[in-house]
């Protein structure tokens, strides 16, 4: 059974930084792509970044750009989003997304349940 | 970016009655493969969101037959058949054809 696990959500200072990470299980982790989407309170989703199986390219919405960076420990089964220069904006539930395979992007079969970040001072 | 458009924003609908949800995308979804890539997701209330179909019209595992995917280019249905009581949530259709990714502001699937 696919289970995605995040951690690292909390409360932080705007222009402050975060690390989440997803622990990943029930798969051959290093042959599946892997994405981050976030849900802002009462919002809608919001695709984030997608990272390919090898780690060898990595993808990002306009508005991460430059301040997140996906990375992925395939030794650890570990999903990792860093987030640097936080931003109100920013405040959401980022969830750890599995896709079918190491290189399709955006089927997003998979969901974890989420860790919650605040950006507030 | 592709924006997708849902209507309505909210459905209220009767038990047992049937329902549909549109999506139009602001271009054509259609891959350079032949594939259009249109997933639909469920979202119940305190719930992560659920892939219900994908590629326009292919039901995942343990997905109801209730449930089901139509449309091509660039407009999008989501029927579910008979409502029942644990359709209730907000379901948005994403699309996967063009970078960015991106999803419908959602639909809200409540009991009359």
């Amino acid at each position: 059974e696919v289970q995605l696990l995040e951690s690292g959500g909390a409360l932080v200072q705007p222009g402050g930084s975060l690390r989440l990470s997803c622990a990943a299980s029930g798969f051959i982790f290093s042959t599946y792509a892997m994405s981050w989407v976030r849900q802002a309170p009462g919002r809608g989703l919001e695709w984030v970044s997608t990272i390919r199986d090898s780690g060898g390219s990595t993808f990002y919405a306009d508005s991460v750009k430059g301040r997140f960076t996906i990375s992925r420990d395939n030794s650890k089964n570990t999903l990792y989003l860093q987030m640097n220069s936080l931003r109100a904006e920013d405040t959401a539930l980022y969830y750890c997304v599995k896709e079918s395979s190491g290189t399709s992007y955006g089927g997003f079969p998979h969901w974890g349940q989420g860790t919650l970040v605040t950006v507030s001072s | 970016d592709v924006v997708m458009t849902q209507s309505p924003l909210s459905l209220p609908v009767t038990l047992g009655q049937p329902a549909s949800i549109s999506c139009r995308s602001s271009q054509s979804l259609v891959y350079s493969d032949g594939n259009t890539y249109l997933n639909w997701f469920q979202q119940r209330p305190g719930q992560s969101p659920r892939r219900l179909i994908y590629k326009v019209s292919n039901r995942d595992s343990g997905v109801p037959d209730r449930f089901s995917g139509s449309g091509s280019g660039t407009d999008f249905t989501l029927n579910i058949s008979r409502v029942e009581a644990e359709d209730v949530g907000v379901y948005y259709c994403m699309q996967n054809t063009h970078w960015p990714l991106t999803f419908g502001g959602g639909t809200k699937v409540e009991i009359k």
